[in-house]
C-alpha cells in the first residue's frame, strides 16, 4: 500500500536554528515527490519537486533532498516567517490514469525570535 | 491572474441540507479535485475530473457529488449534509496526467464547512 508518513508532528526552532523535516514514503514506483506549504486558513502551496534518487532543489533558506524511500526538506537559518505547516506528497507511477496525490499529514513548524 | 477560487470561504449549515461548495480555475487546466483535510488524516481525495463531463471517486466519495460541464468549474455538492462532513475544502487543479513527468497541483485557498 502507499505510504507516506512525516515526522515530527511539530518542531519548535528558535530564529537561526538550522533543522530538519522528514518524509517516508512507500511507493509502487515513484512518479514524483513534493513538497507544500501552508499557512494556516490557507489552502498548500507549492514547493517543490523531486523526481529521482539524489535530486536536490533550493529555494531561499529551504532545500528538498530525496533517496529511494525518503526525503528531507532542510530548513537553513529559518526566520519567524518560516512558520507553517509542510506537506510532502507522493505521485505514484503507477496511478490509475491520473496525477493521484498521497499526502503525509504535515509537520507543523514554529519559528520564535 | 485569479487562479483557482472557492467559494464560499465559510459555511456553516444544518444536518440533512444540500450544500454546494464551488470551485474556478483560470488556468485551463485538464485536471480537477476536491480534497477534505482532517485532523490527524491530512488530505484526501473525494472526487477528481479529468476534463469537462469526466468525473471519478477518489478515496473518500460517500455522501458527495460532483460535475463538470465547463473546464473551469468544478462544484462539490453535499446532498443531505452530516457532521462527519465538517471539514476544510479543498480544490486543486493541475495541467494534466499524461507522460512519465510529475504534474503539480496548485490548490485554492480552501472553504471551512461546519454542518451542525
Amino acid at each position: 500500500e502507499d505510504q507516506v508518513t512525516q515526522s515530527p508532528e511539530a518542531l519548535r526552532l528558535q530564529e537561526g536554528e538550522s533543522s530538519s523535516l522528514n518524509c517516508s514514503y512507500t511507493v509502487s514506483g515513484l512518479r514524483g515527490l513534493f513538497w507544500y506549504r501552508q499557512d494556516p486558513g490557507k489552502g498548500p502551496e507549492f514547493l517543490f519537486t523531486l523526481y529521482s534518487a539524489g535530486e536536490e532543489k533550493e529555494k531561499e533558506r529551504l532545500k528538498a533532498t530525496l533517496t529511494k524511500k525518503e526525503s528531507f526538506l532542510h530548513i537553513t537559518a529559518p526566520k519567524p516567517e518560516d512558520s507553517a505547516t509542510y506537506l510532502c506528497a507522493v505521485q505514484p507511477m503507477f496511478s490509475g490514469g491520473y496525477n493521484k496525490l498521497i499526502f503525509g499529514a504535515g509537520t507543523r513548524l514554529a519559528v520564535h525570535p | 491572474d485569479a487562479g483557482i477560487t472557492q467559494s464560499p470561504r465559510y459555511k456553516i449549515t444544518e444536518t440533512g441540507r444540500q450544500v454546494t461548495l464551488m470551485c474556478h480555475q483560470t488556468w485551463s487546466h485538464s485536471y480537477m479535485f476536491w480534497y477534505r483535510q482532517d485532523l490527524g488524516h491530512g488530505l484526501r481525495l473525494i472526487y477528481y475530473s479529468a476534463a469537462a463531463d469526466i468525473t471519478d471517486k477518489g478515496e473518500v466519495p460517500d455522501g458527495y457529488v460532483v460535475s463538470r460541464s465547463k473546464t473551469e468549474n468544478f462544484p462539490l455538492t453535499l446532498e443531505s449534509a452530516t457532521r462527519s462532513q465538517t471539514s476544510v475544502y479543498f480544490c486543486a487543479s493541475s495541467r494534466s496526467s499524461g507522460g512519465p513527468v510529475a504534474d503539480t497541483q496548485y490548490f485554492g485557498p480552501g472553504t471551512r464547512l461546519t454542518v451542525l
